[in-house]
């Protein structure tokens, strides 16, 4: 079945250090985002992104970077985490075409604690 | 800036009905969504309005008023399964999303 994936599932990292999230995904879409959800503030939108060449910032954008490696491949990076970086990680895809981009299939989400 | 505002929390009982209302303020417009989100598990879409009107998907339906900057998620019949959190969301003109931070519907037997 076609799917969106994320690596990993959880992580507990210290302050400063560089992680990375992964996202992939086999349902053929161009569309990829990254969100991240905070408890009683719902989902804000990172980064967004495409295709390979396009790269855009979300809402929420500083802190984070993002690659975009392949059409089924993209990668959230924290440079050097901080505590409030503290927050469960969504990636999620979308077609571009008509009505059908603003159906986002999302990814099983990414626990990320900052010590 | 982007806005969207919904209930906290809603309670009801099985077999009820029940209205999640959203209020949004975007610069640009394309569309209001829906999705839902049981406790521990990923945001799945359930719904997308563009034009005025009610869209009807089995037990849940959404209108929207671009008008009035509005829209609701209508849930029949509920069933214990329907607890959960629902979230609007909008897709402003440089095709961000913006969500609302949630509505938790507890749904009682």
């Amino acid at each position: 079945d076609a799917d969106v994936t994320q690596t990993p599932r959880n992580r507990i990292t210290k302050t400063g250090k560089r992680i990375m999230l992964e996202c992939s995904q086999t349902k053929g879409h161009d569309r990829m985002y990254w969100y991240r959800q905070d408890p009683g503030l719902g989902l804000r939108l990172i980064y967004y992104s495409f295709d390979v060449k396009d790269i855009n910032k979300g809402e929420i954008s500083d802190g984070y970077s993002v690659s975009r490696q392949a059409q089924a491949k993209f990668s959230l990076s924290l440079e050097s985490a901080i505590p409030n970086q503290t927050a469960l990680y969504f990636c999620a895809t979308s077609l571009s075409r008509g009505g059908r981009i603003d159906e986002q299939f999302f990814g099983p989400g990414t626990r990320l604690t900052v010590l | 800036g982007q806005s969207l505002e919904q209930p906290s929390e809603v309670t009801a009982v099985e077999g009820a009905i029940v209205q999640i209302n959203c209020t949004y303020q975007t610069s640009g417009f394309y569309g209001l969504s829906w999705y839902q989100q049981h406790d521990g598990g990923a945001p799945t879409f359930l719904s997308y309005n563009a034009l005025d009107g009610l869209e009807e998907t089995g037990r849940f339906s959404s209108f929207l008023s671009r008008s009035d900057s509005y829209g609701y998620l209508l849930l029949q019949e509920l069933q214990m399964k329907d607890s959960a959190s629902y979230f609007c969301a909008v897709r402003d003109n440089f095709n961000k999303f913006y969500f609302g931070s949630g509505t938790k519907l507890n749904v009682k037997p």
